[in-house]
């Protein structure tokens, strides 16, 4: 199985900020990488998938890139709203895998 | 709008059995592969298994394989997960899942583009 591995597993940001969270593959996924966010209680919610084709609405402010093996998503200015667990995920090859998810936290 | 609403769950004894469902609206349910994904509490997301858009074809997670089995009523409109011999380490939220793409055989590279609300299971005597 493809190992998915996310940094940080955490982090502590304010309103405004920007914030990158990296993703890598255990082997080339060619940009088969898909974003989820996890809010409390809820269902994991497609953000982003392809590595960077952003769903539709979705803000803007949130963009993914990358390719092969080392991805990114980025929030360009954190909003009260984007407080909660993103997972990456690859649909390359069965079984589909995830990362261990980055909680965003308020600081 | 797209809406998938997951029952079935429950607290069950180590060995027993269950059966989850999924129902579908608000898209052509029949074109489309589905996915079943859990979530143990606190945890991060494990993939379960995937049915193809016209039942022929289904692919499990190894930790599943010959306990679990996946299908769906295309007539319905609907997914289920039969559960045998569970174990404790099954316990989880289980979701079921679209995937993104049409006439998939469950091997496309795409994502789940939609998700129930989940339900939950615990294996516990």
């Amino acid at each position: 199985d493809i190992q998915m591995t996310q940094s940080p597993s955490s982090l502590s940001a304010s309103v405004g900020d920007r914030v990158t969270i990296s993703c890598r593959a255990s082997q080339s996924i060619l940009i088969y990488l898909n974003w989820y966010q996890q809010k409390p209680g809820k269902a994991p919610k497609l953000l982003i998938s392809a590595a960077s084709s952003l769903e539709s609405g979705v803000p803007s402010r949130f963009s993914g890139s990358g390719s092969e093996t080392d991805f990114t998503l980025t929030i360009s200015s954190l909003q009260p709203e984007d407080f909660a667990t993103y997972y990456c995920q690859q649909s390359d090859s069965s079984p589909p895998t995830f990362g261990g998810g980055t909680k965003v936290e308020i600081k | 709008q797209v809406q998938l609403v997951e029952s079935g769950g429950g607290v069950v004894q180590p060995g027993r059995s269950l059966r989850l469902s999924c129902a579908a609206s608000g898209f052509t349910f029949s074109h489309y592969a589905m996915h079943w994904v859990r979530q143990t509490p606190g945890k991060g997301l494990d993939w379960v298994a995937v049915i193809s858009y016209d039942g022929n074809n289904k692919y499990y997670a190894e930790s599943v394989k010959g306990r679990f089995t996946i299908s769906r009523d295309n007539s319905k409109n609907t997914l289920d997960l039969q559960m045998n011999s569970l174990r404790a380490d099954d316990t989880a939220v289980y979701y079921c899942a679209r995937e993104g793409g049409i006439y998939c055989a469950g091997d496309c590279p795409t994502a789940e583009d939609y998700w129930g609300q989940g339900t939950l299971v615990t294996v516990s005597s």
